[in-house]
């Protein structure tokens, strides 16, 4: 099957920057996404980017495509204590998202004081 | 106020016992989605719904049955025949865009095993 890969864990300081790698393998995916999960809560979808483009900035948040090495970025500017969670990337695959997404294991942001 | 709602929060099953887990959504989306979460696992797809009176199998069916009688539910029972059901489990509907479905997800109901 299809794997889409993260690491673990992310340790930033307060007020820097963090960047959440993904990387896919299904390079018909049409939309790749970053959803955010709190501690016993459900997913939340932060952003998506369409497999066209290169690069979508929504206020903190930038997402980074690389299509030819199937690697996707989020990129969190000042970071915040109440940016702590799990970070899930996923792909749609072939179907379009129709048959279900694909996710990662998720990335713990930890934020140091 | 839109949005998706499972129930219960918390749910308790015995040995032997069928349980169902609840999924409403007023977004009048078409399609509907059943996933699960263990511990440091990323979700895995148990079944999904595109139409009313219609619905597939995903990658870890065996011990769920679902229905879909109406477009706005999508309840999930977990048979006896799931031999490890405790975990996470999140219900999610999609909107169709052009190229693709974005998906929305409710807060999730945790099953644990007595």
């Amino acid at each position: 099957g299809e794997d889409v890969e993260q690491s673990l864990f992310l340790s930033v300081r307060e007020g820097d920057s963090s960047v959440i790698n993904c990387t896919y393998t299904d390079s018909s995916s049409t939309y790749l996404y970053w959803y955010k999960q709190e501690p016993g809560a459900g997913l939340q979808l932060l952003t998506y980017i369409f497999s066209n483009m290169d690069m979508k900035q929504d206020q903190r948040l930038t997402v980074l495509l690389n299509k030819k090495d199937k690697h996707l970025s989020l990129r969190i500017a000042d970071t915040q204590t109440g940016d702590s969670a799990i970070y899930f990337c996923a792909e749609t695959g072939s179907g379009g998202g129709a048959d279900g997404l694909t996710f990662g294991k998720g990335t713990h942001l930890i934020i140091q004081p | 106020d839109g949005g998706i709602t499972q129930s219960p929060k918390y749910l308790f099953r015995k040995e032997g016992q069928n349980v169902t887990l609840s999924c409403e959504q007023n977004l009048n989306h078409d399609a509907m989605y059943w996933y699960r979460q263990d511990p440091g696992q990323g979700l895995r797809l148990i079944y999904y719904s595109q139409i009313v009176n219609d619905f597939q199998k995903g990658d870890i069916a065996e011990g769920y049955s679902v229905s879909r009688e109406k477009k706005e539910s999508f309840p999930l029972t977990v048979t006896s025949a799931q031999k490890n059901p405790t975990a996470f489990y999140l219900c999610a509907s999609s909107i169709v865009r052009e190229a693709g479905e974005t998906q929305y997800f409710g807060p999730g109901t945790r099953l644990l095993v007595l």
